[in-house]
C-alpha cells in the first residue's frame, strides 16, 4: 500500500539549534497531519494541512505542504528540551490515518 | 478528564491466553479507531467503527482479533490465543464528523506483553 517516508529517522541537536523533519510520498496526498509522541506517551495532533503550498505556524513550529502535495516538512526554531519526542506525519485515507516512519528528536540541554 | 481512556494500561499474559482491551472515546465522537504500534514504528491501522458499525478492518487483523462497539460508545478489542508477535502498544483513537481525515484523539494505549 501507499507509504509515507520520513527523514531523518533520528536527530540529535543542542538546545537552541533548529530542527527539520521531512515527509515524502510517491503519490499525491489529499491532506497531511502532524503528530507528536513524547517518550512513553501517545500521539498528539499538532496540525493539518490540505492546500497545495500551504504554510502554517505554531509559535516556534512551521509546517509546510509541498506544491505537488507529495511532501511536507516540520521545522522547529530554537529547540527546547520540551520538544523531545517522535514527530510523525500522517495522511488521512478513507477511514484511517496512514502514519509515516517518524523522526525521533533528542535535545541536549 | 474528557479525553480518550483505555483499560488496562498494561497487560502481561502467557502465550495462548485470551486478552480483552477496552476503549472509551470522547463522548460525542462517532468515529473510533484501533491502531497497533511496535517500538520505533508509527501506529498501524487495525480497524474502524462509525457509531456501532465496523466499517473497515486491516489485513493485520487476523482471525484471532475481534473488535466490537456494541452501543456506539465504548469499544473492546479481543485477542484470542495470543502469540509473542502480538506484543505491542494498542492505541485507540476517536474523532468526530463524516470525513476520515479529521484530527484523531488518541488514548494512552494498552501495552501488551506476551510471554
Amino acid at each position: 500500500g501507499q507509504q509515507v517516508m520520513q527523514i531523518p529517522q533520528y536527530q540529535h541537536v543542542q538546545e537552541g539549534e533548529d530542527f527539520t523533519t521531512y515527509c515524502n510520498s510517491s503519490t499525491t496526498l489529499s491532506n497531511i497531519q502532524w503528530y507528536k509522541q513524547r517518550p512513553g506517551g501517545h500521539p498528539v495532533f499538532l496540525i493539518q494541512l490540505v492546500k497545495s503550498g500551504e504554510v502554517k505556524k505554531q509559535k516556534r513550529l512551521t509546517f509546510q505542504f509541498g506544491e505537488a502535495k507529495k511532501n511536507s516538512s516540520l521545522h522547529i526554531t530554537a529547540t527546547q528540551t520540551t520538544d523531545v519526542g517522535t514527530y510523525f506525519c500522517a495522511y488521512g485515507a478513507t477511514n484511517k490515518l496512514i502514519f509515516g516512519t517518524g523522526t525521533l528528536l533528542a535535545v541536549q540541554p | 478528564d474528557t479525553g480518550v481512556s483505555q483499560d488496562p494500561r498494561h497487560k502481561i499474559t502467557k502465550r495462548g491466553q485470551n486478552v480483552t482491551f477496552r476503549c472509551d472515546p470522547i463522548s460525542e465522537h462517532n468515529r473510533l479507531y484501533w491502531y497497533r504500534q511496535t517500538l520505533g514504528q508509527g501506529p498501524e491501522f487495525l480497524t474502524y467503527f462509525q457509531n456501532e458499525a465496523q466499517l473497515e478492518k486491516s489485513r493485520l487483523l487476523s482471525d484471532r482479533f475481534s473488535a466490537e462497539r456494541p452501543k456506539g460508545s465504548f469499544s473492546t478489542l479481543e485477542i484470542q490465543r495470543t502469540e509473542q508477535g502480538d506484543s505491542a502498544m494498542y492505541l485507540c483513537a476517536s474523532s468526530i464528523g463524516l470525513a476520515g481525515d479529521n484530527e484523531q484523539f488518541f488514548g494512552p494505549g494498552t501495552r501488551l506483553t506476551v510471554l
